[in-house]
């Protein structure tokens, strides 16, 4: 059972231009939600994140929406930069279940020049 | 600039040998994490602790993994007899829990395991 799903594998960007990363979720109790980067023979790295009394939070180039009713938030990026070419996983918590991480499958992000 | 660190960062085994993976987690963080990476399943959770204490370890094959905080210093991770299918790469993370306020994880660089 995937309660946290990214369903797109991977996605292609132009530089300059903006990257949008989905996730989708079931369990109705998550009221946490972060967004982590990884990149190759690293660990992830925690990007961002929204609670749940929120529908949006912004940090620089990066602004992560969530729209409770759909079960569903997105990432922009903008603008995107080569550097920003790494996976994504989008990572959900509920408080009732002692903030334990439940993690997509991962986005793999390509920034061309 | 405090990281968690994880030995070895890879490991070659044939299949039946004794795995151990070590993680040093954040000083003062009192949650740590086991996840595993593979590529079918994404990230997915096997144990965690708390004050060393553990708290759900569903995640982890009973008969062949086991999990231990020996101090709040090092968290280890076993797996005996390895199998081919565990090859995957191991993370620990670690991350302060105060009161019901979510919190960020902090994941170590990760021990890339093979099975052979």
């Amino acid at each position: 059972d995937q309660q946290v799903k990214q369903n797109s594998p991977s996605l292609s960007v132009q530089e300059g231009r903006i990257s949008i990363l989905n996730c989708d979720y079931t369990n109705s109790m998550f009221d946490y939600f972060l967004w982590y980067k990884k990149y190759p023979a690293e660990g992830p790295t925690f990007l961002i994140s929204i609670s749940s009394i929120k529908d949006k939070n912004e940090d620089g180039r990066f602004t992560v929406f969530l729209n409770k009713s759909a079960k569903h938030l997105s990432l922009h990026i903008v603008p995107s930069q080569p550097g920003d070419s790494a996976v994504y996983f989008c990572a959900a918590s509920a408080y009732t279940s002692g903030s334990r991480l439940t993690f997509g499958e991962g986005t793999q992000l390509t920034v061309n020049p | 600039d405090a990281r968690v660190t994880q030995t070895p960062r890879h490991k070659v085994t044939e299949m039946g040998q004794e795995v151990t993976m070590r993680c040093q987690p954040i000083l003062g963080h009192n949650t740590v994490f086991w996840y595993r990476q593979t590529m079918m399943q994404g990230l997915e959770l096997l144990a965690y602790f708390r004050n060393r204490a553990p708290l759900d370890d569903s995640g982890m094959p009973k008969d062949r993994f086991s999990a231990e905080m020996p101090d709040a210093t090092l968290a280890t991770l076993k797996i005996q007899p390895s199998e081919p299918r565990d090859s995957a790469v191991y993370f620990c993370a670690s991350g302060l829990r105060t009161g019901g306020e979510p919190y960020e994880q902090y994941f170590g660089p990760g021990t890339r395991l093979t099975v052979t």
